[in-house]
C-alpha cells in the first residue's frame, strides 16, 4: 500500500478558502466512500474533522467540508482562521480491514 | 465522555522488549475496534493494526506484521502494543484510536478513527 498523495503545504490569508487534495487509487479512495480527514496541531494527537467523505462530527466547525471525485478526495476550509494552522491528513479504507493515510499537508495562515 | 488514556513515555535500549497500553473509558470497550498508529519524528501517520477487544480478533498492516503484537484485556478495558526486540527505528510517537463502524447492506466493518489517545513517545537509543 502506498501513502495517499497530498500537497506538502497549502497557505491562505485569514478569511480565504483553501482546498487540500488527497489522491489515491481505485483500490482505496476510488472504491470506498470511507475517506476521513484529521487535523493535528504540533505536539497534539490527531482530531477527526471529516468522515465518510462529507460528514462532520459534532463540534467540528461547518467551515470544514469534504468531497470526492474518482480517486481524489478533497478537504475545503472556508473562512480560514489562525487556529486552522495545523497538519492535515486524509485516510482511506482500502479493503480487507486495511487503511492508508495521506502523507500530510501543512496549512499555513498568512 | 469517550476517553483513551495511554501509558507514559518510554526510553529503551535496542534489543529490549516493551509493552505500551491504551485504556478506554466512557463507552463499551468490547464493542469497538481499537487501532494503533505510528508517527515517526517529523513524519506522517501510519496505520499499524487493529484489534476487536470483544473477541481479540486482530489485523495487521503488512508493514508491521511480525514486527509488533497487538493484544487486549477486556476485563480492564485496555489494549496493548508490544515489541519483543526494539530497534532504533522504532523511535516514534504511538497513538491508539477507536474505530467507528460503517454498515452497508447488512455488513458492518470498522471505518474511521473517531477518538484518539494522547500518544506514547517511545525512544530507543543505546
Amino acid at each position: 500500500q502506498s501513502a495517499l498523495t497530498q500537497p506538502a503545504s497549502v497557505s491562505g490569508s485569514p478569511g480565504q478558502s483553501i482546498t487540500i487534495s488527497c489522491t489515491g487509487s481505485s483500490s482505496d479512495v476510488g472504491s470506498y466512500n470511507l475517506v476521513s480527514w484529521y487535523q493535528q496541531h504540533p505536539g497534539k494527537a490527531p482530531k477527526l474533522m471529516i468522515y465518510e467523505v462529507i460528514k462532520r462530527p459534532s463540534g467540528v466547525s461547518n467551515r470544514f467540508s469534504g468531497s470526492k471525485s474518482g480517486n481524489t478526495a478533497s478537504l475545503t476550509i472556508s473562512g480560514l482562521q489562525a487556529e486552522d494552522e495545523a497538519d492535515y491528513y486524509c485516510c482511506s479504507y482500502a479493503g480487507s480491514s486495511t487503511w492508508v493515510f495521506g502523507i500530510g499537508t501543512k496549512v499555513t495562515v498568512l | 465522555e469517550v476517553q483513551l488514556v495511554q501509558s507514559g513515555a518510554e526510553v529503551k535500549k535496542p534489543g529490549e522488549s516493551l509493552k505500551i497500553s491504551c485504556k478506554g473509558s466512557g463507552y463499551s470497550f468490547t464493542s469497538y475496534w481499537i487501532g494503533w498508529v505510528r508517527q515517526m519524528p517529523g513524519k506522517g501517520l501510519e496505520w499499524m493494526g487493529i484489534i476487536y477487544p470483544g473477541d481479540s480478533d486482530t489485523r495487521y498492516s503488512p508493514s508491521f506484521q511480525g514486527q509488533v503484537t497487538i493484544s487486549a484485556d477486556k476485563s480492564i478495558s485496555t489494549a496493548y502494543l508490544q515489541w519483543s526486540s526494539l530497534k532504533a527505528s522504532d523511535t516514534a510517537m504511538y497513538y491508539c484510536a477507536r474505530l467507528k463502524g460503517y454498515c452497508a447492506n447488512g455488513v458492518c466493518h470498522p471505518a474511521y478513527f473517531d477518538y484518539w489517545g494522547q500518544g506514547t513517545l517511545v525512544t530507543v537509543s543505546s
